[in-house]
C-alpha cells in the first residue's frame, strides 16, 4: 500500500458527460501528479500540482482540468467525455515536507495510487 | 526532450532463470531513472531508482539495474525469476523541468514466467 488513495475505483459514464476523480496524497507529501494509462498511448503525464499551485503540464487536453486543495487532496475533472478518454487514471504523490520547503526534485520517488478506471460508453 | 525506449514489449522466462529487461533513455539533463512494476489490476510500485550515486542500483525483490551513461542504458536484471515476478515493468526517466518534475515512461515490458 503506497499511502495514496484514489476514488472511485471504477467509473462508467456516457459520452459528453463530466466526471471528477479524486486523489489523496501520502501524509506529508506536497506534490500531486496525474497520469493517464491507455492501450494506445501508454502511460502519459498529465499535470503536477505542488502545494496548491500548478507546477508542470504534460499532454493534458483542454477538456481536462485539475486542482489541489488546501488539505492537499487533488481532483481531476474530465468534461465532454469521448470514447477515447476511456483509460486508467493514476495519481501519484511525492515531496515530504521539509524545513527547507520541500521543493520537488527529479530524484523524488513518486508513489502511485491504485488508479481509477474510467469507461466511456 | 526526454524519452525512454524499452527494447522488448514481451519477455518470457522459466522460473529460476535470469531475467533481463532492456531500457535505453534520452535526456537533455543529468537524469534520474526508475523502474516501476505493475501487477495486474494494481497500481505502480517502485522497484529501484538511480540518482547519480552508485551506478549499480539494488532494488526490492532481488532486482538490480546498472546505469551506463556511455550506452544511455538502464537495464533491469534479476538472477532467478519467481512466478510472482509476472507483471508489466516500466523504465522511467525524470528530468527537472523549470518548475516541475515530470516522469516519462517507456512502453512497458510484460514478463511471463513459466513454471
Amino acid at each position: 500500500d503506497s499511502g495514496v488513495t484514489q476514488t472511485p475505483k471504477h467509473l462508467i459514464t456516457a459520452t459528453g458527460q463530466r466526471v471528477t476523480l479524486r486523489c489523496s496524497p501520502r501524509s506529508g507529501d506536497l506534490s500531486v501528479y496525474w497520469y493517464q494509462q491507455s492501450l494506445d498511448q501508454g502511460l502519459q503525464f498529465l499535470i503536477q500540482y505542488y502545494n496548491g499551485e500548478e507546477r508542470a503540464k504534460g499532454n493534458i487536453l483542454e477538456r481536462f482540468s485539475a486542482q489541489q486543495f488546501p488539505d492537499l487532496h487533488s481532483e481531476l475533472n474530465l468534461s465532454s467525455l469521448e470514447l477515447g478518454d476511456s483509460a486508467l487514471y493514476f495519481c501519484a504523490s511525492s515531496g515530504e515536507r521539509t524545513s527547507g520547503g520541500g521543493w520537488p526534485t527529479s530524484t523524488d520517488t513518486q508513489y502511485f495510487g491504485p488508479g481509477t478506471r474510467l469507461t466511456v460508453l | 526532450a526526454q524519452s525512454v525506449t524499452q527494447l522488448d514489449s514481451h519477455v518470457s522466462v522459466s522460473e529460476g532463470t535470469p531475467v533481463l529487461l532492456r531500457c535505453n533513455y534520452s535526456s537533455s539533463y543529468s537524469p534520474s531513472l526508475f523502474w516501476y512494476v505493475q501487477h495486474p489490476n494494481k497500481g505502480l510500485q517502485l522497484l529501484l531508482k538511480y540518482t547519480s550515486a552508485a551506478t549499480l542500483v539494488k532494488g526490492i525483490n532481488g532486482f538490480e539495474a546498472e546505469f551506463k551513461k556511455s550506452e544511455t542504458s538502464f537495464h533491469l536484471t534479476k538472477p532467478s525469476a519467481h512466478m510472482s515476478d509476472a507483471a508489466e515493468y516500466f523504465c522511467v526517466v525524470s528530468d527537472r523541468q523549470a518548475a516541475g518534475n515530470k516522469l516519462t515512461f517507456g512502453g512497458g515490458t510484460r514478463v511471463l514466467v513459466k513454471p
